[in-house]
């Protein structure tokens, strides 16, 4: 059974760095084929990609957001961490990572399961 | 304002059927990538229901089905039911962006 759970800090003042951990368990980052993502929704809104790492250290971001975001992971902890600057009051939302899963054919698979998610709200 | 567009909100009676609207642009869907959906019940996290554009997830009733034409997605839910009322989310993966999309999410109002 794959599970995920997010951890980090649930007030952040603006134009400081957030870390957020995704603590998982279940699969290994090590496997062939194997992601895990971030995705944030800010509060009645809708979910926002953010970065995803894989298996083979390839890492991806949104690009509307890649230069604050970093991305890594520790295959050891089963952790992958994710580091974004310079927050801003409008970057509060909920924050989740996600487990992805490649075919032969494409990594563009959806995300599942999803951990259960993170409140992070910006405000001096 | 997402990717992919859907209807902010659709609603149906018990019994009813319901459908949800997707649509995309050449760099997403009409690129020829797949659409997945997730249901997210209020206070929840997001849970995939639909893969590959019609495979329905591990546990998914047989209710709730996909399917994809061109630039657009659909998922199509019958024998409407309480339990269903939820938000939808679309995603697919975008060339422009490379990396996946979202849509902006419908409200499902069971009557």
């Amino acid at each position: 059974q794959i599970t995920l759970k997010e951890s980090g800090p649930t007030l952040v003042k603006p134009t400081q760095t957030l870390t957020l951990t995704c603590t998982f368990s279940g699969f290994s980052l090590t496997t062939t084929g194997v992601g895990v993502g971030w995705i944030r929704q800010p509060p009645g809104k809708a979910l926002e990609w953010l970065a995803l790492i894989y298996w083979d250290d390839d890492k991806r971001y949104n690009p509307s957001l890649k230069s604050r975001l970093t991305i890594t992971k520790d295959t050891s902890k089963n952790q992958v961490v994710l580091t974004m600057t310079n927050m801003d009051p409008m970057d509060t939302a909920t924050y989740y990572c996600a487990h992805s899963q490649c075919s032969s054919s494409s990594c563009n698979r959806g995300f599942d399961p999803w951990g259960q998610g993170t409140l992070v709200t910006v405000s001096s | 304002q997402s990717v992919l567009t859907q209807p902010p909100s659709v609603s149906g009676a018990p019994g009813q059927r319901v459908t949800i609207s997707c649509t995309g642009s050449t760099s997403n869907i009409g690129a020829n990538y797949d659409v997945h959906w997730y249901q997210q019940l209020p206070g929840t996290a997001p849970k995939l229901l639909i893969y590959g554009n019609s495979i329905r997830a591990s546990g998914v009733p047989d209710r709730f089905s996909g399917s994809k034409s061109v630039t657009s997605a659909s998922l199509a839910i019958t024998g409407l039911q309480a339990e269903d009322e939820a938000e939808y989310y679309c995603q697919s993966y975008d060339t422009s962006l490379s990396g996946p999309v979202f849509g902006g999410g419908t409200k499902l109002t069971v009557l």
